[in-house]
């Protein structure tokens, strides 16, 4: 089971970027993913989540509105689009995969994590 | 949504046990069995110790164990080992639908 980000780098502020996540080793659909970031020095902080089906979305207060996330189930793939990015987006962004047997919910828990992308919001 | 409180910092002596609270509110903690713990060590990514308050994932030691009393839910972890060093984070889901974690508790081992 693995996830693996990319997609992080350095945008100005306004600007937009998109994350990915390639999923592999576990029935994709099977499970909510989700993202959750860390700002330098700080602690984690809950970004988004999305159902099995890609049907339902949920969005933290801080990123509503200017950050969409998706997946394509045809390549077990997990993104995350951002726009209007602020200084205080900047953090690492970690891929994360909901326990649960036989499905997983992403208010269960997340027990597989990505190694994390870095993003960077900087003029 | 607020941030979950829990203490900047514990410590312990190996072979000891210690508690880490987790306070919230009843929209969150002390409205839902959907309590999770993480243990992130410096620049890695974070591990799920506990979910739905109590259940340990597969391959997590059982000197990790976690509990909930109202809007407080508690880690408790036993035996203190010096590779328990590390930052530890609870998560709660909301009446809004998302989920929020608390601040973090740096675990020094003695």
């Amino acid at each position: 089971v693995q996830l693996l980000e990319s997609g992080g780098g350095l945008v100005q502020p306004g600007g937009s970027l998109r994350l990915s996540c390639a999923a592999s080793g576990f029935p994709f659909t099977n499970y909510d993913m989700g993202w959750v970031r860390q700002a330098p020095g700080k602690g984690l902080e809950w970004v988004s989540a999305i159902s099995g089906s890609g049907g339902s979305t949920y969005f933290a207060n801080s990123v509503k509105g200017r950050f969409t996330i998706s997946r394509d189930t045809s390549k077990n793939a997990l993104f995350l689009q951002m726009s209007s990015l602020r200084a205080e987006d900047t953090a690492v962004y970690y891929c994360a995969k909901a326990v649960g047997v036989p499905r997983g919910y992403y208010f269960y828990g997340m027990d597989v994590w990505g190694q994390g992308t870095t993003v960077t919001v900087s003029s | 949504q607020s941030a979950l409180t829990q203490p900047a910092s514990v410590s312990g002596s190996p072979g000891q046990s210690i508690t880490i609270s987790c306070t919230g509110t009843s929209s969150d903690v002390g409205g839902y069995k959907y309590v999770s713990w993480y243990q992130q060590h410096p620049d890695k990514a974070p591990k799920l110790l506990i979910y739905d308050v109590s259940d340990r994932p597969s391959g997590v030691s059982h000197r990790f164990s976690g509990s909930k009393a109202g809007s407080t839910a508690s880690l408790i972890i036993s035996g203190l080992q010096p590779e328990d060093e590390a930052d530890y984070y609870c998560s709660s889901f909301t009446s809004s639908s998302t989920v929020v974690f608390g601040g973090g508790t740096r675990l020094t081992v003695l």
